[in-house]
C-alpha cells in the first residue's frame, strides 16, 4: 500500500516568515495529494490539494508544490501569522478513494 | 448545510466493555470512512463505505472492530472487549462519490481504562 513521510514533525517560525512542510509518498499511482490543517481539539480540514496532473497551486498564501519523478510534495505557507499555529497533514490518494496520511507537522508561530 | 456529525464527543470506557460510536455523514454523500488518530499521531484509515457496495475492511486493526452503514446514512463503528490501546480519537468523514474531498466529523475521544 501507499506510505507517506513528512518531515519535519515540528516547525517554529517568525510571524511573517515562510514554512515548509515536504511529504514524500511511495506509490507511483497515487494521483490527489491533499493537505489538512487541524487546531487543537478541533476537526481537520482541507487547505488545498492538488491532482498529478498539475505542478503547482497557490491559494493566497498557501502553496503546494508537486514533484511526480521525485515522488514528493510540499505545503508553503508565507507571510505566517498566529493563527496558522496548528497541525498540518499531507495525504496521498492512491486508488479510487483511500488516503493515506503522514504523521503530521506540529507549527508554531511566534510572535 | 449541516456538516458531519459524531456522537459521543467523548467516551471513557472500562476495559473490557464494548462501544458503540456513531456517524452522521454529510446528506447526499454516499461515500463515509472511519479513521482512528492516536495523541500526536496521524490519521489511520479504519473502513470505507461507498452506497451499497461491500465495504473496504482492510484498515480494521482486529476482528474486535466492526462498522456497519445502511444505505448512504448513519455508520456505527463497534469495538468489542476495548483495551486500553484501543484509546484514541475516532473520526469519520464522507464524500461525494466523484469529489476528492472528504469533510470530517469532531471525532469521538475514546478514552479505555
Amino acid at each position: 500500500g501507499e506510505n507517506v513521510e513528512q518531515h519535519p514533525s515540528t516547525l517554529s517560525v517568525q510571524e511573517g516568515d515562510s514554512a515548509v512542510i515536504k511529504c514524500t509518498y511511495s506509490d507511483s499511482a497515487s494521483n490527489y495529494f491533499p493537505w489538512y490543517k487541524q487546531e487543537l481539539g478541533k476537526r481537520p480540514q482541507l487547505i488545498i490539494d492538488i491532482r498529478s496532473n498539475v505542478g503547482e497551486k497557490k491559494d493566497q498564501r498557501i502553496a503546494v508544490t508537486l514533484n511526480k519523478t521525485a515522488k514528493h510534495f510540499s505545503l508553503h505557507i508565507t507571510e505566517t501569522q498566529p493563527e496558522d499555529s496548528a497541525v498540518y497533514f499531507c495525504a496521498a490518494r492512491s486508488n479510487d478513494y483511500k488516503l493515506s496520511f503522514g504523521a503530521g507537522t506540529t507549527v508554531t508561530v511566534r510572535a | 448545510g449541516a456538516g458531519v456529525s459524531q456522537s459521543p464527543s467523548n467516551k471513557v470506557t472500562e476495559k473490557g466493555k464494548d462501544v458503540e460510536l456513531r456517524c452522521d455523514p454529510i446528506s447526499g454523500h454516499t461515500a463515509l470512512y472511519w479513521y482512528r488518530q492516536r495523541l500526536g499521531q496521524g490519521l489511520e484509515f479504519l473502513i470505507y463505505f461507498q452506497g451499497n457496495s461491500a465495504p473496504d475492511k482492510s484498515g480494521l486493526p482486529s476482528d474486535r472492530f466492526s462498522a456497519e452503514r445502511t444505505g448512504e446514512s448513519v455508520s456505527t463503528l463497534t469495538i468489542q472487549r476495548t483495551q486500553q490501546e484501543d484509546s484514541a480519537v475516532y473520526l469519520c468523514a464522507s464524500s461525494t462519490r466523484r469529489a476528492y474531498e472528504q469533510y470530517f466529523g469532531p471525532g469521538t475521544r475514546l478514552t479505555v481504562t
